[in-house]
């Protein structure tokens, strides 16, 4: 079974720390994707990389960075957490033919 | 820009009805298509995929979806839902620019 794992599954900051949220995959896949899914809002896509050291930016990515230094690992780092911040942050990893997603963490900046 | 469009934002509906959830996407090369479904405290799993060939496309659960490329449209269907149908479904679209987008998601609320 394909496996994405994320750090944590809860997660609560104060104002103005840096915030590191890590996703691994098991599955060698090139692609991985971080989103964050609000109430109303669905899933909106904050980076993503098609390759090791690669990265681009998704439709939000303002106050977020990410890093790929290892293909089956994909960091998404916020410099100085803000209570617009708390939300639901799901990783994916896949093909153009078949994502998959982690469980999730959810993240209160408080 | 590549975008996702669902139509409705909340459906409500009694068991054995039917349901068809609208999805419009904006890409004019190629895209393969998904519908994802995000159960109460559970995962995002995927219900269902186009690529290529046969435009009606079936899925797990008896979910269906057909793809209509001159209406950029991807609709998904069953034909009698039940109580375990509720849920949030999400349309997605992956194209040549890697990006994997998403629609703002359907609740469907189905009544016993």
């Amino acid at each position: 079974d394909v496996k994405v794992t994320q750090s944590s599954r809860y997660l609560v900051k104060r104002t103005g720390e840096k915030v590191f949220l890590e996703c691994v995959q098991d599955m060698d896949h090139e692609n991985m994707f971080w989103y964050r899914q609000d109430p109303g809002l669905g899933l909106r896509l904050i980076y993503f990389s098609y390759d090791v050291k690669m990265k681009e930016k998704g439709d939000i990515p303002e106050g977020y960075s990410v890093s790929r230094e290892k293909k089956e690992r994909f960091s998404l780092i916020l410099e100085s957490a803000s209570t617009n911040q708390t939300s639901m942050y799901l990783c994916a990893s896949g093909t153009s033919y078949e994502q998959y997603f982690g469980p999730g963490t959810r993240l209160t900046v408080t | 820009a590549q975008s996702v469009s669902q139509h409705n934002h909340h459906v409500i509906l009694s068991e054995a009805a039917s349901l068809e959830l609208g999805c419009n996407y904006s890409y004019g090369g190629t895209v393969n298509l998904f519908w994802y479904v995000q159960y109460p405290g559970q995962h995002l799993q995927l219900l269902l995929k186009y690529f290529s060939g046969d435009p009606l496309v079936k899925g797990i659960k008896g979910f269906e979806a057909e793809f209509i490329k001159s209406k950029f449209s991807f609709n998904l269907r069953k034909p009698s839902v039940q109580w375990s149908d509720t849920a949030e479904y999400f349309c997605a679209a992956f194209g040549n620019d890697y990006k994997l987008s998403f629609g703002a998601g359907t609740t469907v609320t189905v009544r016993a």
